[in-house]
């Protein structure tokens, strides 16, 4: 049962433009959620994060919007850069599961310059 | 941010041999220690939870004598790959968090190929 839902597994966006990525999620006990992105053969590392008690977190460039009521989460890139091009995972923890993150598939970005 | 070191970074190993990957927390308490493992194009999957003194918890369908994990000290935790089997052949990441913390911080991978 996938309980954090990333439902493409890859995007590609011209340089300059957003980057909307899209994260589910089917737990309504989570209550912190995460974004993180990664490189082949290296760890993930944090980008932005956003907890239950707001709708939107912004970063410079990265954007995180929050609908609980849909249980969905997206995050935009804007504008984006080739350096963005990765995979990016949508992340959720809350009290169940003594707040153990759960994961999504990923989403694999292309930036095209 | 916080720093995680995972060591080594890659390994070949013989068939039937144990290979040891090492999380290190290097400015914080890490109470809580994850162990995931990476297929190609695939998602991270937990293998198990380890939090400082005690046993660790593992995932369904991962067999806990196979793959030892010690979480002995505050910034140390272990993942040990026993009889190792060229399908174990995969990338391991660890990552970590303080009693305090939200974010995972996550070490930089470990490649292992058995051959």
């Amino acid at each position: 049962d996938q309980q954090v839902k990333q439902n493409s597994p890859s995007l590609s966006v011209q340089e300059g433009r957003i980057s909307i990525l899209n994260c589910d999620y089917t737990n309504s006990m989570f209550d912190y959620f995460l974004w993180y992105k990664k490189y082949p053969a290296e760890g993930p590392t944090f980008l932005i994060s956003i907890s239950s008690i707001k709708d939107k977190n912004e970063d410079g460039r990265f954007t995180v919007f929050l609908n609980k009521s849909a249980k969905h989460l997206s995050l935009h890139i804007v504008p984006s850069q080739p350096g963005d091009s990765a995979v990016y995972f949508c992340a959720a923890s809350g009290l169940t599961g003594g707040f153990k993150t759960i994961f999504g598939a990923g989403t694999r970005l292309f930036v095209k310059a | 941010g916080a720093v995680v070191s995972q060591h080594p970074s890659w390994v070949i190993c013989k068939s039937g041999t144990s290979v040891k990957i090492e999380c290190r927390s290097l400015d914080f308490q890490a109470t809580t220690m994850f162990w995931y493992r990476q297929f190609p194009k695939q998602s991270l999957m937990l293998m198990a939870t380890s939090n400082e003194g005690s046993k660790a918890t593992y995932e369904q369908g991962v067999e806990k004598d196979k793959f030892l994990i010690n979480h002995a000290s505050l910034t140390l935790s272990t993942l040990t790959v026993t009889s190792a089997h060229p399908e174990d052949s995969s990338f391991y990441i660890c990552s970590a968090k303080g009693q305090t913390m939200e974010k995972l911080f996550f070490g930089s991978g470990t490649q292992l190929s058995v051959l």
